[in-house]
């Protein structure tokens, strides 16, 4: 069965410095995979997927993710980070037309 | 552009009430889900409808959950009896397209509390 996984319950970083989130994947064939951010009291937002093409995937606010098919990675990433990106996010693989998410992980930025 | 509509936003109940949740999808978006999301957890997908049909309903646990998109636009999910395991954040989402690569917008979620 598909799957991800997100190692790391909650990662740390001062604002400005570049942000990294984990993700890996477990999947058969060509994998669809997702990042999603949710902000206390507020619904998922899509932040962007990866389909085919171009390894580096660029998304909403800034956010990048790099898919790496040897190391089966999915990390999302972000140059400089804001006080503002402060949310649980989330990873997701598409598994027979639905979503699979991975556990989440809690992104605290301090100034 | 209103977004998925969620009502109610809280619940309380009390063990063994029946209970019911209703969404909105976007306009015009043919796929609605409802996932459940337990505390520190990601969302599970409940059932997924394209249209009025439930395409995927093998995650919904039928003795106690039921639900319906009648003219394939609105749903209801309804639990009966709530249980206290039942306590959770219920997230609908809505997609126009059916594949799953396809962006979902969700909505705020009902959280709720079985007593």
């Amino acid at each position: 069965a598909q799957s991800v996984a997100q190692p790391e319950d909650q990662v740390n970083v001062a604002e400005g410095n570049p942000l990294t989130v984990k993700c890996t994947y477990s999947v058969s064939g060509n994998p669809y995979l997702f990042w999603y951010v949710q902000y206390p009291n507020r619904g998922l937002q899509f932040l962007l997927k990866y389909i085919t093409g171009d390894n580096l995937v660029k998304g909403s606010y800034g956010f990048e993710a790099e898919f790496n098919k040897s190391q089966t990675s999915f990390h999302l990433k972000k140059p400089s980070a804001l006080v503002s990106d402060s949310a649980l996010y989330f990873c997701a693989v598409e598994n027979g037309n639905k979503l699979v998410f991975g556990a989440g992980t809690i992104l605290r930025v301090k100034s | 552009e209103a977004g998925v509509v969620q009502s109610p936003r809280y619940k309380i109940i009390e063990k063994k009430q029946p209970v019911a949740f209703w969404c909105n999808p976007i306009s015009g978006h043919n796929t609605l889900y409802w996932y459940l999301q337990n505390l520190g957890q990601g969302p599970e997908l409940l059932i997924r409808y394209e249209n009025e049909e439930a395409v995927d309903d093998s995650q919904l646990p039928k003795d106690r959950f039921s639900a319906e998109r009648l003219k394939g636009v609105d749903s209801t999910l309804k639990i009966q009896p709530a249980e206290l395991g039942d306590s959770a954040v219920y997230l609908c989402a809505s997609s126009f397209g059916s594949g799953a690569y396809n962006e979902q917008f969700f909505g705020p979620g009902t959280r709720l509390t079985v007593l």
